[in-house]
């Protein structure tokens, strides 16, 4: 069965800090994997997407991920933290061989940067 | 501008009470989407469209109704509410095939409570 796992509830990190928000996923066949950033009181936000190709993928806002699939992971980073990044983080996976197309989410990732 | 509408932002309703949560979307997406966030679980898939005139499962359809009324329009229905489903309800839409192009555009979200 798909699945997809956000290890940590809350990350912190100072301001001006790299920062790493961690998603393994689980799949049958190959994987299609997103990123997803929620602001308070709004919807979810498209940041970056790994279909195929580089194994880096850059997003919106200096977000970037690392595809891994040796340790199937699609960890999101971003080498410079801002206040602003402070939000919740989700990943989501679809599985190449799932005809229903469904996109399964991580129960995301409390994002705060502190000043 | 361009985007998914949701309506309403928030609802409070007693159990056993019916209302319909209204979606639309006027970037001429084929795909639609019901989700609730509920804290911790992230999000949960209740119906979705991959196509005018189609509507599915997903993952938590118990208890819901939903119409794709045309390409624009995806409504949900809750016909007898109950007070398992409190949550905050994301309308979404994807172009191409059901999220592989740009991703999913979301709604605001309705904040719905059921006393």
């Amino acid at each position: 069965a798909q699945s997809v796992a956000q290890p940590e509830d809350q990350v912190n990190v100072a301001e001006g800090n790299p920062l790493t928000v961690k998603c393994t996923y689980s799949v049958s066949g190959n994987p299609y994997l997103f990123w997803y950033v929620q602001y308070p009181n709004r919807g979810l936000q498209f940041l970056l997407k790994y279909i195929t190709g580089d194994n880096l993928v850059k997003g919106s806002y200096g977000f970037e991920a690392e595809f891994n699939k040796s340790q199937t992971s699609f960890h999101l980073k971003k080498p410079s933290a801002l206040v602003s990044d402070s939000a919740l983080y989700f990943c989501a996976v679809r599985d190449s061989t799932d005809s229903n197309y469904q996109l399964i989410w991580g129960a995301g990732t409390k994002l705060i940067i502190k000043p | 501008n361009a985007g998914v509408t949701q309506t309403p932002k928030f609802q409070v309703l007693k159990t056993g009470q019916s209302m319909t949560l209204q979606c639309a979307q006027d970037m001429n997406h084929n795909s639609m989407y019901w989700y609730r966030q509920d804290p911790g679980m992230g999000l949960r898939l209740i119906y979705y469209s991959a196509s005018e005139g189609t509507t599915d499962k997903g993952e938590v359809p118990n208890g819901y109704n939903v119409s794709r009324l045309n390409k624009r329009e995806f409504s949900l229905r809750l016909e007898s509410a109950a007070p398992s489903q409190t949550s905050v309800y994301f309308c979404a839409s994807s172009g191409g095939q059901l999220g592989l192009g740009g991703g999913y555009t979301f709604g605001s979200g309705t904040r719905l409570t059921v006393v």
